[in-house]
């Protein structure tokens, strides 16, 4: 699976939006990209995932270049509760019994001010 | 649906001592991931099983370390003769196998945390 870039930390004003990035250039075309967080001392949760195409849910954007070698992930209205480790992990689906687990890398650590 | 659930959510021990965590997957979830975080670090990978059959294991999980998921649904992970460097964040996480790789998301529980003295 493709490795990832992200900075380590970043501020957000609450009520802006929070804008991610991800650095995927050895991306390969089955190969999706999927974001989790973590709130401090609890597991990660999953956020949003795509392929292609923007993709949006309740709880967020992603947005992935037409070249796929990176990804921004959009919280429209950031707050304090937002505050935690963003991980963007690039990964290709494999079926049948073959596992598909996550490779972590040490992401971002998003600092929602008041 | 109440989540993925894991027990206990904390566990000090001495070390060489044994110790087991449960994990309790999301109903009909057929696939579950067991992960270990240390501080300051992202998760990473220990095992794996699709239903009852541990289909992979990390060079992580040493001889020491023993998972099962015997019927299928709740999972143990064990650690025997614990060592401190076993001190860390243990996770679960399970998914359904549905539809095929691509799609398959996992979700996670609130973690066991060890500390071996």
């Amino acid at each position: 699976d493709a490795k990832t870039t992200q900075p380590p930390s970043m501020d957000c004003a609450e009520g802006r939006a929070a804008n991610l990035p991800c650095n995927h250039s050895t991306i390969s075309g089955n190969e999706y990209v999927y974001w989790y967080r973590q709130i401090h001392s609890q597991g990660p949760q999953y956020i949003i995932h795509g392929l292609k195409n923007n993709e949006t849910n309740e709880m967020a954007s992603l947005i992935i270049t037409e070249d796929r070698k990176s990804s921004t992930l959009i919280l429209p209205h950031a707050t304090l509760r937002d505050t935690a480790v963003y991980y963007c992990i690039v990964r290709v689906g494999r079926y049948g019994g073959a596992t598909n687990k996550l490779i972590f890398g040490t992401g971002t650590l998003l600092a929602v001010q008041p | 649906d109440t989540g993925v659930s894991q027990n206990p959510r904390h566990k000090i021990t001495k070390r060489g001592q044994n110790v087991t965590f449960r994990c309790d997957p999301i109903s009909e979830h057929n696939r579950l991931y067991w992960y270990r975080q240390t501080l300051g670090q992202g998760p990473e990978f220990l095992t794996y099983f699709q239903n009852e059959a541990q289909l992979e294991k990390s060079r992580l999980l040493s001889d020491r370390f023993s998972a099962e998921r015997p019927k299928g649904s709740f999972s143990t992970l064990e650690i025997q003769r614990t060592e401190q460097g076993d001190s860390a964040m243990y996770l679960c996480a399970s998914s359904l196998d549905a539809s095929g790789g691509p799609q398959e998301t996992q979700y996670f529980g609130p973690g066991t945390r060890l500390l071996v003295l």
